[in-house]
């Protein structure tokens, strides 16, 4: 079946660009997400990007897709405390109506001040 | 954007009981909602998803008849964890997709079970 896969944990200083990587294996993958998720709260999107588009920027977010490679990025420019998360790669496979997400594990962003 | 509520946000249950979890669409119509469980420091994995009006299907391994979900309209989708057992505490999620051609799915903020 599918799978995504992230590292585990991520630690930069307050200040910093922060890049959170995710790779996937289902080729046919449509759609790819970022979401946050704070402690005991649910997941937040941030953003997403069509297979077919290679950037995205949306303010200090920056998602990279490199489809050949089946490897995205999500790069948080100048980062703050209030970033401090976990942050989880989804991808959507391209079956007919579907519109399930496979998460990765989820990457653990730790900001120090 | 899109809310989706759900309630409670934790509850505390005595094992054998059964529970209740609701996931509601605010301000839009879910024709689809997906049933989540994340355990600790685990990924999310999707347990059902429920299209309004009919079953819900529900992924390899996951027990229908002790997670029942019913998705009796557009806005309200909910989770029954039957006879529940200490190995069911965990945290529980649900999303919701508009009808139409959005792509995002929007999550509720999740409820923590804990079975004593």
């Amino acid at each position: 079946g599918e799978d995504v896969e992230q590292s585990l944990f991520l630690s930069v200083r307050e200040g910093d660009s922060s890049v959170i990587n995710c790779t996937y294996t289902d080729s046919s993958s449509t759609y790819l997400y970022w979401y946050k998720q704070e402690p005991g709260a649910g997941l937040q999107l941030l953003t997403y990007i069509f297979s077919n588009m290679d950037m995205k920027q949306d303010q200090r977010l920056t998602v990279l897709l490199n489809k050949k490679d089946k490897h995205l990025s999500l790069r948080i420019a100048d980062t703050q405390t209030g970033d401090s998360a976990i942050y989880f790669c989804a991808e959507r496979g391209s079956g007919a109506g579907s519109y399930q997400l496979t998460f990765g594990k989820g990457t653990k962003l730790s900001v120090i001040p | 954007g899109a809310v989706v509520s759900q309630h409670p946000s934790w509850v505390i249950c005595k094992s054998g009981t059964s529970v209740k979890i609701e996931c509601r669409s605010l301000d839009f119509q879910a024709t689809t909602m997906f049933w989540y469980r994340q355990f600790p420091k685990q990924s999310l994995m999707l347990m059902a998803t429920s299209n309004e009006g009919s079953k819900a299907t529900y992924e390899q391994g996951v027990e229908k008849d002790k997670f029942l979900i019913n998705h009796a309209s557009l806005t309200l989708s909910t989770l029954t964890v039957t006879s529940a057992h200490p190995e069911d505490s965990s945290f529980y999620i649900c999303s919701a997709r508009e009808m139409g051609v959005r792509t995002e799915a929007f999550f509720g903020q999740g409820t923590r079970l804990t079975v004593v």
